[in-house]
Protein backbone atom coordinates (compact mmCIF):
# COMPACT_ATOMS: atom_id res chain seq x y z
CA UNK A 1 0.00 0.00 0.00
CA UNK A 2 1.50 3.61 -0.91
CA UNK A 3 2.68 5.76 2.19
CA UNK A 4 0.56 8.69 2.99
CA UNK A 5 2.00 11.53 4.74
CA UNK A 6 -0.45 14.05 7.35
CA UNK A 7 0.18 16.73 9.81
CA UNK A 8 0.62 15.36 13.06
CA UNK A 9 -2.02 17.91 14.26
CA UNK A 10 -4.43 20.74 13.72
CA UNK A 11 -6.77 23.52 15.48
CA UNK A 12 -10.21 24.06 14.22
CA UNK A 13 -12.52 26.21 15.71
CA UNK A 14 -16.01 25.22 16.42
CA UNK A 15 -18.29 26.08 13.41
CA UNK A 16 -15.90 26.05 10.77
CA UNK A 17 -14.71 23.78 8.13
CA UNK A 18 -12.31 21.88 9.23
CA UNK A 19 -9.80 20.85 6.28
CA UNK A 20 -7.65 17.77 6.89
CA UNK A 21 -5.08 17.27 4.12
CA UNK A 22 -2.92 14.08 3.27
CA UNK A 23 -0.41 13.55 0.83
CA UNK A 24 -0.26 10.07 -1.24
CA UNK A 25 2.59 10.98 -3.99
CA UNK A 26 3.10 7.50 -4.64
CA UNK A 27 -0.15 5.64 -4.96
CA UNK A 28 -1.09 3.27 -7.73
CA UNK A 29 -3.81 3.95 -10.23
CA UNK A 30 -6.00 0.92 -8.46
CA UNK A 31 -5.54 2.02 -4.64
CA UNK A 32 -8.35 3.85 -3.05
CA UNK A 33 -8.18 7.15 -0.51
CA UNK A 34 -9.95 5.88 2.37
CA UNK A 35 -10.56 8.12 5.73
CA UNK A 36 -10.96 6.93 9.06
CA UNK A 37 -11.11 8.58 12.52
CA UNK A 38 -10.38 7.62 15.76
CA UNK A 39 -12.09 8.96 18.73
CA UNK A 40 -10.49 8.97 22.47
CA UNK A 41 -9.89 5.26 23.18
CA UNK A 42 -12.72 4.23 20.90
CA UNK A 43 -12.45 1.91 17.77
CA UNK A 44 -11.43 3.71 14.64
CA UNK A 45 -14.77 4.92 12.36
CA UNK A 46 -15.12 5.13 8.72
CA UNK A 47 -16.06 8.69 6.97
CA UNK A 48 -15.14 8.16 3.57
CA UNK A 49 -13.70 6.27 0.40
CA UNK A 50 -12.56 7.76 -3.17
CA UNK A 51 -10.80 6.77 -6.58
CA UNK A 52 -10.77 9.81 -8.07
CA UNK A 53 -13.46 11.56 -8.02
CA UNK A 54 -14.60 14.13 -5.36
CA UNK A 55 -16.97 12.30 -2.92
CA UNK A 56 -19.64 13.64 -0.07
CA UNK A 57 -21.18 11.99 2.26
CA UNK A 58 -23.17 12.99 5.36
CA UNK A 59 -20.04 12.99 7.54
CA UNK A 60 -17.56 14.95 5.20
CA UNK A 61 -16.63 15.77 1.56
CA UNK A 62 -12.94 14.22 -0.05
CA UNK A 63 -11.20 15.87 -2.14
CA UNK A 64 -9.24 14.34 -4.72
CA UNK A 65 -6.24 16.44 -6.79
CA UNK A 66 -6.31 15.66 -10.28
CA UNK A 67 -3.22 13.77 -9.81
CA UNK A 68 -4.00 11.88 -6.97
CA UNK A 69 -1.15 12.34 -5.03
CA UNK A 70 -2.48 14.60 -2.35
CA UNK A 71 -6.43 14.44 -0.69
CA UNK A 72 -8.16 17.03 1.53
CA UNK A 73 -10.95 15.76 3.81
CA UNK A 74 -13.18 18.59 4.89
CA UNK A 75 -15.48 18.73 7.77
CA UNK A 76 -18.01 21.20 6.67
CA UNK A 77 -18.67 22.52 10.27
CA UNK A 78 -16.61 21.09 13.11
CA UNK A 79 -18.42 20.50 16.28
CA UNK A 80 -16.16 19.52 19.58
CA UNK A 81 -17.41 15.75 18.63
CA UNK A 82 -15.23 16.02 15.76
CA UNK A 83 -12.22 15.79 17.88
CA UNK A 84 -10.51 12.92 17.05
CA UNK A 85 -7.25 11.50 15.12
CA UNK A 86 -7.82 11.12 11.45
CA UNK A 87 -6.09 8.22 9.25
CA UNK A 88 -5.63 9.10 5.64
CA UNK A 89 -5.01 5.18 4.26
CA UNK A 90 -4.74 4.44 0.77
CA UNK A 91 -5.22 1.09 -0.24
CA UNK A 92 -5.91 -1.45 -3.54
CA UNK A 93 -9.72 -2.42 -3.29
CA UNK A 94 -8.71 -6.19 -2.84
CA UNK A 95 -5.47 -5.99 -0.66
CA UNK A 96 -7.20 -8.45 1.54
CA UNK A 97 -9.88 -5.58 3.53
CA UNK A 98 -6.94 -5.18 6.14
CA UNK A 99 -5.73 -1.11 6.87
CA UNK A 100 -2.58 -0.04 7.11
CA UNK A 101 -2.55 2.92 9.58
CA UNK A 102 -0.05 5.72 9.90
CA UNK A 103 0.54 8.79 12.26
CA UNK A 104 -2.84 10.29 11.03
CA UNK A 105 -3.88 13.91 12.17
CA UNK A 106 -5.08 14.75 15.67
CA UNK A 107 -7.61 17.48 15.21
CA UNK A 108 -8.72 19.79 18.51
CA UNK A 109 -12.16 21.59 17.47
CA UNK A 110 -12.11 24.20 20.10
CA UNK A 111 -15.09 26.20 21.30
CA UNK B 1 -24.45 0.33 10.21
CA UNK B 2 -22.76 -2.83 10.99
CA UNK B 3 -21.51 -3.17 14.51
CA UNK B 4 -18.31 -5.08 15.74
CA UNK B 5 -18.61 -5.34 19.40
CA UNK B 6 -15.81 -6.31 21.86
CA UNK B 7 -15.81 -8.54 25.85
CA UNK B 8 -14.36 -7.46 28.06
CA UNK B 9 -13.78 -3.66 27.64
CA UNK B 10 -11.29 -3.33 30.24
CA UNK B 11 -9.29 -6.18 32.11
CA UNK B 12 -6.77 -5.81 34.45
CA UNK B 13 -4.32 -9.22 34.78
CA UNK B 14 -1.61 -10.53 37.11
CA UNK B 15 1.80 -10.96 35.17
CA UNK B 16 2.17 -14.77 34.04
CA UNK B 17 -1.81 -15.47 33.82
CA UNK B 18 -3.97 -15.44 29.81
CA UNK B 19 -6.40 -13.48 29.06
CA UNK B 20 -9.21 -13.72 26.32
CA UNK B 21 -10.83 -11.19 24.35
CA UNK B 22 -13.81 -12.00 22.22
CA UNK B 23 -14.75 -10.00 19.12
CA UNK B 24 -18.40 -10.43 17.93
CA UNK B 25 -20.22 -9.53 14.59
CA UNK B 26 -23.93 -8.70 16.01
CA UNK B 27 -26.00 -7.93 12.65
CA UNK B 28 -23.52 -9.72 9.90
CA UNK B 29 -21.44 -12.90 8.86
CA UNK B 30 -17.39 -12.21 8.97
CA UNK B 31 -15.42 -14.88 7.72
CA UNK B 32 -12.36 -12.61 8.36
CA UNK B 33 -11.40 -10.44 11.12
CA UNK B 34 -8.55 -8.53 11.76
CA UNK B 35 -6.97 -7.97 15.14
CA UNK B 36 -5.32 -4.62 16.22
CA UNK B 37 -2.99 -3.13 19.12
CA UNK B 38 -2.42 0.00 20.18
CA UNK B 39 -0.05 1.30 22.63
CA UNK B 40 -0.79 5.31 24.18
CA UNK B 41 -0.20 8.06 21.87
CA UNK B 42 0.92 5.76 19.14
CA UNK B 43 -1.59 4.58 15.85
CA UNK B 44 -3.10 0.89 15.70
CA UNK B 45 -0.95 -2.04 14.33
CA UNK B 46 -1.84 -4.97 12.32
CA UNK B 47 -1.19 -8.04 15.00
CA UNK B 48 -3.17 -10.65 12.68
CA UNK B 49 -5.75 -11.89 10.62
CA UNK B 50 -8.30 -14.31 11.94
CA UNK B 51 -9.77 -16.85 9.57
CA UNK B 52 -12.95 -18.56 10.23
CA UNK B 53 -12.41 -22.50 10.16
CA UNK B 54 -8.44 -22.02 9.43
CA UNK B 55 -5.15 -20.56 11.23
CA UNK B 56 -4.84 -17.08 12.05
CA UNK B 57 -2.05 -15.08 9.65
CA UNK B 58 0.20 -13.19 11.93
CA UNK B 59 2.24 -10.43 10.76
CA UNK B 60 5.67 -10.19 11.49
CA UNK B 61 7.48 -9.96 14.81
CA UNK B 62 3.98 -10.65 16.25
CA UNK B 63 4.53 -14.11 18.64
CA UNK B 64 1.77 -16.59 17.31
CA UNK B 65 2.29 -18.76 20.80
CA UNK B 66 1.85 -16.09 22.86
CA UNK B 67 -1.17 -14.25 20.98
CA UNK B 68 -3.96 -17.33 20.27
CA UNK B 69 -6.41 -16.47 18.17
CA UNK B 70 -9.75 -18.82 17.33
CA UNK B 71 -12.25 -18.34 15.11
CA UNK B 72 -14.68 -20.61 15.56
CA UNK B 73 -17.53 -19.15 13.88
CA UNK B 74 -19.18 -16.37 11.17
CA UNK B 75 -19.38 -14.37 13.87
CA UNK B 76 -16.89 -14.54 16.50
CA UNK B 77 -12.96 -14.50 16.99
CA UNK B 78 -11.37 -14.64 20.52
CA UNK B 79 -7.90 -13.25 21.18
CA UNK B 80 -5.97 -15.00 24.31
CA UNK B 81 -2.91 -13.35 25.33
CA UNK B 82 -1.31 -15.84 27.33
CA UNK B 83 1.33 -15.31 29.91
CA UNK B 84 1.11 -12.18 30.12
CA UNK B 85 3.61 -9.45 31.11
CA UNK B 86 3.04 -5.52 31.63
CA UNK B 87 4.66 -5.10 28.22
CA UNK B 88 1.13 -6.49 26.68
CA UNK B 89 -0.66 -3.60 28.38
CA UNK B 90 -2.37 -2.16 25.26
CA UNK B 91 -5.74 -1.62 23.82
CA UNK B 92 -6.68 -4.32 21.36
CA UNK B 93 -8.86 -3.90 18.92
CA UNK B 94 -10.47 -6.28 16.33
CA UNK B 95 -12.55 -5.23 12.90
CA UNK B 96 -14.44 -6.79 10.14
CA UNK B 97 -16.19 -5.98 7.10
CA UNK B 98 -19.65 -6.83 6.10
CA UNK B 99 -19.29 -9.12 2.83
CA UNK B 100 -23.08 -8.54 2.58
CA UNK B 101 -22.26 -4.54 1.75
CA UNK B 102 -21.43 -3.25 -0.99
CA UNK B 103 -19.07 -0.43 0.80
CA UNK B 104 -15.49 -1.60 1.67
CA UNK B 105 -15.18 0.12 5.00
CA UNK B 106 -14.17 -2.01 8.10
CA UNK B 107 -15.81 -2.14 11.32
CA UNK B 108 -14.20 -1.61 14.20
CA UNK B 109 -15.09 -2.65 17.68
CA UNK B 110 -14.96 -0.45 20.66
CA UNK B 111 -11.56 -1.89 22.25
CA UNK B 112 -10.63 -3.69 24.99
CA UNK B 113 -7.87 -2.13 27.04
CA UNK B 114 -5.18 -4.88 28.92
CA UNK B 115 -3.37 -3.63 31.56
CA UNK B 116 -1.23 -6.16 33.01
CA UNK B 117 0.18 -5.84 36.55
Amino acid sequence: DAKTTQPPSMDCAEGRAANLPCNHSTISGNEYVYWYRQIHSQGPQYIIHGLKNNETNEMASLIITEDRKSSTLILPHATLRDTAVYYCIVRADNAGNMLTFGGGTRLMVKP
Amino acid sequence: GAVVSQHPSRVICKSGTSVKIECRSLDFQATTMFWYRQFPKQSLMLMATSNEGSKATYEQGVEKDKFLINHASLTLSTLTVTSAHPEDSSFYICSARDPGRAKPEQYFGPGTRLTVT
